[in-house]
């Protein structure tokens, strides 16, 4: 089955805690990207990348950093989480045809930070 | 800052009605247009993509575009219970490969 998988779905940490949520795609898609999703902001783009070892900043990228060694896995690292990193996250994965893109999202993983 | 903008809603619209949604966007050499629906606690997923001057069906769906004015629609004819979901507007911006998506409008369709 084509998806695309992101773990933990839910993770509760503490200020300062360095974590890495995985996402990883079994479609050979070349685009990934990261997303947060706040009430009232929507979904915003943190990190995207276009192919393994390309990667470039969305529009929210403080606090975050991603790496694409391969091209099935796209890792979102906090090094040190604050509150207001508490969000949902999406990673998606695209054949990035930008005209005609479709973007498949993986579940969501839910973040707090106390 | 590049913006795509919508009405947060909710638009209420009963059962079989048109619904009409709308997107602005600030970007003139925005080139792609997307609309994406979303239910409540669940990733969204494509609707329509967009990228001509006109209308595009599919369905049910029509999403339409003008560039001139800078906006992008969705309409929903025949509309179901089960469209009731919130619709997300996406443009890639010009020169980049990022996605700016609206905050949504959440769609209820009343039986």
């Amino acid at each position: 089955e084509a998806q695309v998988t992101q773990n933990p779905r839910y993770l509760i940490t503490v200020t300062g805690k360095k974590l890495t949520v995985t996402c990883s795609q079994n479609m050979n898609h070349e685009y990934m990207s990261w997303y947060r999703q706040d009430p009232g902001l929507g979904l915003r783009q943190i990190y995207y990348s276009m192919n393994v070892e390309v990667t470039d900043k969305g529009d929210v990228p403080e606090g975050y950093k991603v790496s694409r060694k391969e091209k099935r896995n796209f890792p979102l690292i906090l090094e040190s989480p604050s509150p207001n990193q508490t969000s949902l996250y999406f990673c998606a994965s695209s054949w990035g045809r930008f005209r005609t893109d479709t973007q498949y999202f993986g579940p969501g993983t839910r973040l707090t930070v106390l | 800052q590049k913006e795509v903008e919508q009405n947060s809603g909710p638009l209420s619209v009963p059962e079989g009605a048109i619904a009409s949604l709308n997107c602005t966007y600030s970007d003139r050499g925005s080139q792609s247009f997307f609309w994406y629906r979303q239910y409540s606690g669940k990733s969204p997923e494509l609707i329509m993509f967009i990228y001509s001057n006109g209308d595009k069906e599919d369905g049910r769906f029509t999403a339409q575009l003008n560039k001139a004015s800078q906006y992008v629609s969705l309409l929903i004819r025949d509309s179901q219970p089960s469209d009731s979901a919130t619709y997300l507007c996406a443009v890639i911006t010009s020169g980049t490969y990022k996605y700016i998506f609206g905050t949504g409008t959440r769609l209820k369709v009343l039986a």
